[in-house]
């Protein structure tokens, strides 16, 4: 039973641009979401979150938008860099409960 | 680098051989969390240790599967006679805190790939 779902599983943008990732979810009861992001043969590691009490949360290139009643979250990154091309996973909290990931590929 | 150290980073055994593999979590930290991700997907909870006591196991962790956390520091997943449907990473991570919302470092994680 997939609780968190990422439905593109890849994405490519251009340098400079917006990389805009989404992320739905089905367990009203999720209150603390998680961006991660990983490179090949590494671990994932923390990006950003957001507590169910917001609607935005913003560390530098990075935002994350929370649409509680649409049970939607979304990871803008802008510009988008070249350093950026991972694959990135939302997560709802606790014992984590992952998004099948979406891969973002910048293109000079 | 999280901090967190995963051993052996790649493990190729045959079917029906018992393999194991380690974590060391980053020190102070008291929860430890173990995921499998296959091809294509997230990672997915296997189970997890807060200190030494394993509070919640996933109905992934087959009777084959085996984790502990002895003295509340490193911990050890151990899988008997493995079978092909276990090839996968492996991956442990570790946070400081209780509540929930703490911050999960992971390792780089093990991967398997069962002959």
């Amino acid at each position: 039973d997939q609780q968190v779902k990422q439905n593109s599983p890849s994405l490519s943008v251009q340098e400079g641009r917006i990389s805009i990732l989404n992320c739905d979810y089905t367990n009203s009861m999720f209150d603390y979401f998680l961006w991660y992001k990983k490179y090949p043969a590494e671990g994932p590691t923390f990006l950003i979150s957001i507590s169910s009490i917001k609607d935005k949360n913003e560390d530098g290139r990075f935002t994350v938008f929370l649409n509680k009643s649409a049970k939607h979250l979304s990871l803008h990154i802008v510009p988008s860099q070249p350093g950026d091309s991972a694959v990135y996973f939302c997560a709802a909290r606790g014992k984590l409960q992952f998004g099948a990931g979406t891969q973002v590929v910048v293109t000079p | 680098d999280t901090g967190v150290s995963q051993n052996p980073r790649h493990k190729i055994t045959k079917r029906g051989q018992n393999v194991t593999f380690r974590c060391d979590p980053i020190s102070e930290h008291n929860r430890l969390y173990w995921y499998r991700q296959t091809l294509g997907q997230g990672p997915e909870f296997l189970t997890y240790f807060q200190n030494e006591a394993q509070l919640e196991k996933s109905r992934l962790l087959s009777d084959r599967f085996s984790a502990e956390r002895p003295k509340g520091s490193f911990s050890t997943l151990e899988i008997q006679r493995t079978e092909q449907g276990d090839s996968a990473m492996y991956l442990c991570a570790s946070s400081l805190g209780s509540g929930g919302t703490e911050t999960q470092y992971f390792g780089p994680g093990t991967r398997l790939l069962v002959l």
